[in-house]
């Protein structure tokens, strides 16, 4: 089954304790791309990678760190995460990088106490 | 001002009505625009996708582009409970544009579909 794969599903964590939430797609997808989700804000993008060893900055990138080492996986880290990086989080991916259509994982919950 | 706006809603309906979005924006380079669906606890899904201006029609939904006006709906006719979600918009500059990679998105109306 095609899917971008999120882990874990909910974190909670306390300030300044370094996490990574990874992110996986079976689909063979050039693209992949970070977004936050906050009440009222919608969906921002934190960073993008075009393709391997390709990333580039989004909207909202500050305090979050990215890598992309091999085409499947774009994990998102948070060195020193802090409470205003409390938010739900979505990875996805798309064949080309127009973003025609992107797949969505099913979110992380992130809450930094 | 923000790049796309989009009303928050939310939105109710009873089941078999016309449901209009919207989404205007401010960057004339958007070349790609899209509508998403999201269910509660769910990532979102590519609903519709338009490329410049026009119509596109699938199903019980139609996506419009008016280019000169910076402007962006969805129309969701006999509109039934199961439509029950939110709605984000979505634009980017596509393949070939400066802004190659960014995608930006509203902010996302609900919508409820009463039985």
């Amino acid at each position: 089954e095609a899917q971008v794969t999120q882990n874990p599903r909910y974190l909670i964590t306390v300030t300044g304790k370094k996490l990574t939430v990874t992110c996986s797609q079976n689909m063979n997808h050039e693209y992949m791309s970070w977004y936050r989700q906050d009440p009222g804000l919608g969906l921002r993008q934190i960073y993008y990678s075009m393709n391997v060893e390709v990333t580039d900055k989004g909207d909202v990138p500050e305090g979050y760190k990215v890598s992309r080492k091999e085409k499947r996986n774009f994990p998102l880290i948070l060195e020193s995460p802090s409470p205003n990086q409390t938010s739900l989080y979505f990875c996805a991916s798309s064949h080309v990088p127009g973003q025609e259509k992107l797949f969505f994982g099913s979110g992380t919950q992130l809450s930094v106490l | 001002q923000k790049e796309v706006e989009q009303d928050p809603g939310p939105l109710s309906v009873p089941e078999g009505a016309i449901v209009s979005l919207n989404c205007t924006y401010s960057n004339s380079a958007f070349q790609y625009f899209m509508w998403y669906r999201q269910y509660s606890r769910k990532g979102p899904e590519l609903l519709m996708y338009t490329y410049s201006s026009g119509n596109k029609e699938d199903g019980r939904f139609t996506a419009q582009v008016d280019k000169s006006s910076k402007y962006i709906s969805l129309f969701i006719r006999d509109s039934q409970p199961s439509d029950s979600a939110t709605y984000l918009c979505a634009m980017s500059g596509g393949r070939g544009s400066s802004n190659t990679g960014k995608l930006i998105f509203g902010q996302g109306t609900t919508l409820q579909v009463k039985p």
